[in-house]
């Protein structure tokens, strides 16, 4: 089973629209938890950082949200853009063994 | 400063042969990981090394080895392509191993005829 499952696996918004991608994770304990933006044929690029000790971290428009209680995340996209249709990755990293454990990402797809 | 540069961008090869593919991190940076992609298995954790010296490894058999120079610079080798192996390979390079931003490559696509 995989360590880190992302939902949905897909969504379709209208621009300006916001929406809230989820990140559900059993890795433990972790170091880090990233968000990453992919678009179609490109490399991933890093959106948020955040360590086990902080809850929320914004990057424009992006907000990530972490809950190492429950081990949550969320992506929050506000006032969504056309440049936001892109594949969304979540990954964390383990902290003893430094592994990294990736989502199968969530596809974004903005309408206008 | 440049980013991430990988050669070759595009690749084709049969099954069987072998291929070596190249990474440039960031100037400066110590830490290089590879990937593979796929549209049915997403991004899939293939190594990753620091200072030379390899510090993680996926669930990837020993057909995928990799190496990391002393400038930093890494390959990875796949051994007896197999159709399967067709994918994008993905680098990244990050200042250290642990909380540093990972900076991504454009990825080399890999096709096995």
């Amino acid at each position: 089973k995989n360590q880190v499952e992302q939902s949905p696996q897909s969504l379709i918004i209208l621009e300006g629209k916001n929406c809230t991608l989820q990140c559900n994770y059993t890795v433990s304990p972790f170091s880090n938890l990233r968000w990453y933006k992919q678009d179609t044929g490109r490399g991933p690029v890093s959106l948020t950082i955040m360590t086990f000790s902080e809850n929320t971290k914004s990057n424009g428009r992006y907000t990530a949200t972490l809950d190492a209680d429950t081990k949550q995340s969320s992506l929050h996209i506000t006032a969504s853009q056309l440049s936001d249709s892109a594949s969304y990755i979540c990954v964390v990293r383990g902290l003893n063994d430094y592994k990294l454990s990736f989502g199968a990402g969530t596809t974004v797809t903005v309408r206008a | 400063k440049a980013g991430v540069t990988q050669t070759p961008r595009y690749l084709i090869k049969t099954r069987g042969q072998q291929v070596t593919l190249s990474c440039s991190p960031i100037s400066g940076h110590r830490s290089v990981s590879w990937y593979q992609q796929t549209p049915g298995q997403g991004l899939q954790f293939l190594f990753e090394y620091f200072s030379e010296t390899q510090r993680n490894k996926g669930n990837f058999p020993g057909r995928f080895s990799g190496r990391q120079f002393s400038n930093s610079r890494s390959e990875m080798n796949v051994s007896t392509l197999e159709l399967g192996d067709s994918a994008l390979y993905l680098c990244a390079s990050s200042l250290e191993l642990s909380t540093d931003t990972q900076y991504f490559g454009p990825g080399t696509r890999l096709t096995v005829l």
